[in-house]
């Protein structure tokens, strides 16, 4: 079965904090995303990637950034947390190279509360 | 820009009844279309992905079907039962893009 771990389940951070929020998939995908679930607004995609190294902006990149230096790995950067940033943060995986349109593995998310 | 209605945001049915969940999209230039469930608190699973060639996809009592023309997808869940109970978003998938979800249907079913 395809799994897609993300380290940390919950998370209180206080204002200003910078936050790391780790995710590894051990299919092999080339895809990885970070979305960012609030109710009443439904998933945003933060930023995806589509190879090591390589990111692009989602819908809502502002303060946020991104890291992936082996492919297996995808970390989600908040530089300075605020609390807009309060959310529940999903991570998923995917094969295909630049293509999104197979099958998509999500994590069990991270909550992450900043006060 | 391509965006993703699922109505109603919430429904309540007695288990053993038969359910329709909808979705809707406006720009009909899609490749694919996935159904997901969501549980409390947790990730989103997989349940059902439909090429725009294909028609419906099946998967124990689960049936998705797609009408690219129209712009609509449904999920049809026979049998209910109160394991069903989650919520469940639909995503489509045009090239050059991510995923866009639709905000899901919460369905409760009660024994």
């Amino acid at each position: 079965d395809v799994k897609v771990t993300q380290s940390s389940r919950y998370l209180v951070k206080r204002t200003g904090e910078k936050v790391f929020l780790e995710c590894v998939q051990d299919m092999d995908h080339e895809n990885m995303f970070w979305y960012r679930q609030d109710p009443g607004l439904g998933l945003r995609l933060i930023y995806f990637s589509y190879d090591v190294k390589m990111k692009e902006k989602g819908d809502i990149p502002e303060g946020y950034s991104v890291s992936r230096e082996k492919k297996e790995r995808f970390s989600l950067i908040l530089e300075s947390a605020s609390t807009n940033q309060t959310s529940m943060y999903l991570c998923a995986s995917s094969s295909g190279q630049g293509s999104f349109g197979n099958t998509i593995y999500f994590g069990e998310g991270s909550w992450l509360t900043v006060v | 820009k391509q965006e993703v209605t699922q109505i109603p945001a919430a429904l309540s049915v007695p288990e053993g009844e038969n359910l329709v969940l909808n979705c809707s999209f406006t720009d009909s230039a899609i490749y694919n279309l996935q159904w997901f469930r969501q549980d409390p608190g947790k990730g989103l699973t997989s349940l059902l992905l439909i090429q725009s060639s294909q028609r419906e996809q099946t998967s124990g009592r689960l049936n998705a079907s797609l009408d690219k023309s129209s712009g609509r997808s449904t999920l049809y869940i026979a049998a209910s039962q109160p394991g069903d109970s989650a919520t469940y978003l639909c995503a489509v998938y045009r090239a050059g893009t991510a995923l866009i979800f639709g905000k899901g249907t919460t369905l409760s079913v009660s024994s």
